[in-house]
């Protein structure tokens, strides 16, 4: 069943912080969160396993629990290179395929 | 990350022609190739899942005989669209995933098919 993303959509001045979200209806095993260009393919950034965990790197960072089958992904002093959409995809616990929610996009104005 | 390939990154065809697509793994071995569909400002849509070596696994609604996929080797699968129409035009993306245990797939650039 495909996750659900919110916002579908943010407009932020460059500097500002933004949180996606992405949340599912079934157990996860872990998700997974990409970033879109247009015209582009999908660029892998960071994936988080069940048992609950954070990462991040430079400004960008993610939460993910596991209970609340959510995650979350933060944006901090955002920069015009982060525009794009994301996805977040969730793999269930069989681990056969990963389902991509419907995306955010995020557009950052100078 | 992985680098994946695709080729060719734009076709144009004309209505009832086939198109081949290829994806290659440029520095990883693939155990698993997914295709994806995506349409314009709208999310990726799983089509089918290879294994190397074995028939792929298509997702409830992707016609088998339309969208043929061979994954030959550990680095190459194809996607053929045959007899391609117009509502086939969409913008197609393969991903390819390094082995068991390691679930992150890296996604090629895409490819954009037009059928006239």
């Amino acid at each position: 069943q495909q996750p659900v993303q919110s916002p579908q959509a943010v407009i932020l001045r460059e500097g500002e912080d933004a949180v996606i979200n992405c949340s599912s209806s079934k157990a996860l095993y872990s998700v997974h969160w990409y970033r879109q260009k247009h015209g582009e393919a999908p660029v892998f950034l960071m994936i988080l396993l069940k048992g609950g965990e954070q990462k991040g790197h430079d400004k960008i960072s993610a939460s993910f629990n596991e209970k609340k089958q959510q995650s979350s992904l933060y944006l901090t002093a955002s920069q015009l290179s982060y525009s794009g959409t994301y996805f977040c995809g969730t793999l269930p616990p069989q681990r056969d395929k990963i389902i991509f929610g419907k995306g955010t996009r995020l557009h950052i104005l100078p | 990350g992985a680098v994946v390939s695709q080729h060719p990154s734009r076709v144009i065809c004309k209505s009832g022609t086939s198109v081949k697509i290829e994806c290659r793994s440029l520095d990883f071995q693939a155990t698993t190739m997914f295709w994806y569909r995506q349409f314009p400002k709208q999310s990726l849509m799983l089509m089918a899942t290879s294994n190397e070596g074995s028939k792929a696994t298509y997702e409830q609604g992707v016609e088998k005989d339309k969208f043929l996929i061979n994954h030959a080797s550990l680095t190459l699968s194809t996607l053929t669209v045959t007899s391609a129409h117009p509502e086939d035009s969409s913008f197609y993306i393969c991903s390819g995933m390094a082995g068991r245990g390691t679930d992150t797939q890296y996604f090629g650039p895409g490819t954009r098919l037009t059928v006239l």
